[in-house]
């Protein structure tokens, strides 16, 4: 079945460093590959998608390449803000109707 | 817009209570979807309804039971409820495309339920 698998955190940086967020999956076929992100007790929203091997998603400064070749979508942000602070989980859809997510991870900004 | 509303946003149960939350959404969605979140285990789908009328099992489904209402309303429901179900509850939402399925899932707030 499909799995994805995200590095645990929580990840710890202090403001304006580079995030890099590990993401890789197993799936059959072509999936859709997802990064969405959940701040404090709210539920989860969408941050940015990919649909096929080689798109790239970007939005609020954040970017995921589909790489096909290493089953990998690993989130990044060049800067990161003290509003980043969140919990961000991967997830791919394989099917008609089911998401797949990933265990989440935590990252804190400090100031 | 309200989007995705979830009711209760907290409820206490003892073990053995029955109670059902509630989901609704306004974007005329296709599909809905329960999922709980457990600390260090992500989001875990319980049901999923493709369309109204249908219903299907997720990964966790056992010790629930949802109903699809009509095409806004999703609800699940905890016939005897167990400590094992303390969990933040979310429902979501999401249109279909045609190809590829890979619309957006929309979600509510959630709903953090103890049992005690």
């Amino acid at each position: 079945g499909n799995s994805v698998t995200q590095m645990e955190g929580p990840v710890t940086l202090s403001e304006e460093a580079f995030l890099t967020i590990n993401c890789t999956y197993t799936a059959t076929g072509y999936p859709s590959l997802f990064w969405y992100v959940q701040y404090p007790g709210e539920g989860l929203q969408l941050l940015l998608k990919a649909t096929k091997a080689d798109d790239k998603g970007s939005n609020k400064g954040f970017e995921a390449t589909y790489r096909k070749e290493t089953t990998s979508f690993h989130l990044e942000k060049g800067s990161v803000q003290v509003s980043d602070s969140a919990v961000y989980f991967c997830a791919l859809t394989g099917g008609y109707s089911t998401l797949t997510f990933g265990k989440g991870t935590m990252l804190l900004v400090s100031p | 817009n309200a989007g995705v509303t979830q009711t209760p946003k907290f409820q206490v149960l003892k073990t053995g209570q029955s109670m059902t939350l509630q989901c609704a959404q306004d974007m005329n969605h296709n599909s809905m979807y329960w999922y709980r979140q457990d600390p260090g285990m992500g989001l875990r789908l319980i049901y999923y309804s493709a369309s109204e009328g249908t219903t299907d099992k997720g990964e966790v489904p056992n010790g629930y039971n949802v109903s699809r209402l009509n095409k806004r309303e999703f609800s699940l429901r905890l016939e005897s409820a167990a400590p094992s179900q303390t969990s933040v509850y979310f429902c979501a939402s999401r249109a279909e495309v045609a190809v590829k399925n890979t619309g957006e899932l929309f979600f509510g707030e959630g709903s953090r339920l103890t049992v005690l």
